[in-house]
């Protein structure tokens, strides 16, 4: 098993709260990324960094917003959220170089009321 | 553009026969391959990926996958499928970027 932490693993919350999915790895990995995915669907690509201080949104547009001040940290934040966020979050990590796979948490499952 | 395609939703096979997932790319040159599973209410583990060599690339818990180049396709295998390999597979590919492009997942079945 790759150490890749997500918390919270659930989380049902009312509309216009601010949320922070937290995401750490033990891996000392640089590269990072935040995946969204609807429950047995493909997964969409929301936010990525390369390392410290880099962040860059992904192929799918997301309200969301990260941030990256330290290698193993990359949390995710929905400023205020909505039922249209209700989605599964799956963090990942990976080493440099293309044939480096990458090893996720195990996500947060997120429901705005 | 890369791409990746898993042309089944839904493979369903009997605890001890073979099974075979598929996945078909689209990009020009080399591509790196990758197989991922996923059980349920947990994130996606890493089984074999392609990067150069022997087409035919053995991964975790006896799962292999066969690399064609001319029918750009790289299909998951299993000799003997198990209950307990009941998930949701995922292929994916990377090509010249750093950005994995998965496929729309397959659902595997064994039925005991």
């Amino acid at each position: 098993e790759a150490d890749i932490y997500q918390t919270p693993r659930y989380l049902v919350i009312g509309t216009g709260k601010k949320i922070t999915l937290e995401c750490s790895q033990t891996m000392g990995h640089d590269k990072m990324y935040w995946y969204q995915q609807d429950p047995g669907m493909e997964l969409h690509l929301i936010h990525y960094s390369y390392g410290v201080n880099s962040t860059e949104k992904g192929d799918l547009s997301s309200e969301s917003t990260v941030s990256r001040i330290r290698t193993e940290h990359f949390p995710l934040t929905l400023e205020s959220a909505r039922p249209s966020h209700t989605s599964q979050y799956l963090c990942a990590s990976s080493d440099p170089g293309g044939n480096q796979p990458q090893h996720f948490g195990d996500g947060t499952r997120l429901s705005i009321l | 553009a890369q791409s990746v395609a898993q042309p089944e939703d839904q493979v369903k096979v009997a605890e001890g026969n073979p099974l075979t997932v598929k996945c078909t790319y689209s990009v020009s040159g080399n591509p790196y391959l990758f197989w991922y599973v996923q059980y349920p209410n947990r994130g996606l583990q890493f089984l074999l990926k392609y990067i150069t060599g022997d087409n035919l690339v053995k991964g975790s818990y006896g799962f292999e996958a066969e690399f064609n180049k001319s029918q750009t396709s790289f299909h998951l295998k299993k000799p003997s499928a198990l209950v307990s390999d009941s998930a949701l597979y995922f292929c994916a590919v990377r090509f010249e970027t750093w950005q994995l492009t998965f496929g729309s997942g397959t659902q595997l079945t064994v039925l005991p």
